[in-house]
């Protein structure tokens, strides 16, 4: 039973164009949400976090949307640029601290 | 800054042969988590330690086992290596008595059973 899901499994976006990266959950405990970037070969790397409390958390060119009650959150990366090519994991956690990791979006930007 | 360091990067075994797999925390982390990432899949959550301790079980085989020591690293045994075991296998840690819950993950090792 997958509880954090990102229903695209691929993204294609023009260079300077916005990157938009859905996920959904279907746990309510779940607190704390989560984007990773991953390269291959590669561990995946942090990019930015929301907590339940708050609705949008941005960070440069990234911003996180959490909206609780459709249990949904989003990643905007504005401008998008071809160094973001990459597989974005959504994830999250409970009061447990591990992380349930969705199933991934390859994101590839082209010039 | 130092990142999570994990040992080996590759490793190649056998059916029913045995895996030692390391990894190294952020300085100053208690808490490693580690997860199985199957090929086109996402990660799985296999087991955590806190302060030694094991805080966490997932979906880890019985064949598996693991343990935290008290430099804070952790190390994962695989015993009697099945094929489905072929996969990346990631370590993460935290600062959890920090109140940080922010995972940071090493390179992984590739594991590749034969």
């Amino acid at each position: 039973d997958q509880q954090v899901k990102q229903n695209s499994p691929s993204l294609s976006v023009q260079e300077g164009r916005i990157s938009i990266l859905n996920c959904d959950y279907t746990n309510s405990m779940f607190d704390y949400f989560l984007w990773y970037k991953k390269y291959p070969a590669e561990g995946p790397t942090f990019l930015i976090s929301i907590s339940s409390i708050k609705d949008k958390n941005e960070d440069g060119r990234f911003t996180v949307f959490l909206n609780k009650s459709a249990k949904h959150l989003s990643l905007h990366i504005v401008p998008s640029q071809p160094g973001d090519s990459a597989v974005y994991f959504c994830a999250a956690s409970d009061n447990t601290d591990k992380l349930i990791f969705g199933t991934g979006t390859r994101l590839q930007v082209f010039p | 800054a130092a990142g999570v360091i994990q040992s080996p990067r590759h490793l190649i075994k056998e059916k029913r042969e045995t895996a030692t797999l390391k990894c190294y925390p952020i300085p100053r982390h208690d808490t490693v988590y580690w997860y199985q990432q199957g090929p086109g899949q996402d990660p799985q959550f296999l087991i955590s330690f806190y302060e030694k301790m094991q805080s966490d079980k997932g979906s880890i085989p019985d064949r598996f086992s693991a343990q935290q020591f008290s430099d804070y690293h952790s190390e994962l045994n695989m015993s009697s290596l099945e094929l489905g075991d072929s996969a990346l296998y990631f370590c993460a840690s935290s600062a959890h008595s920090l109140g940080d819950e922010k995972l940071f993950f090493g390179s992984g090792t590739q594991l590749s059973v034969l």
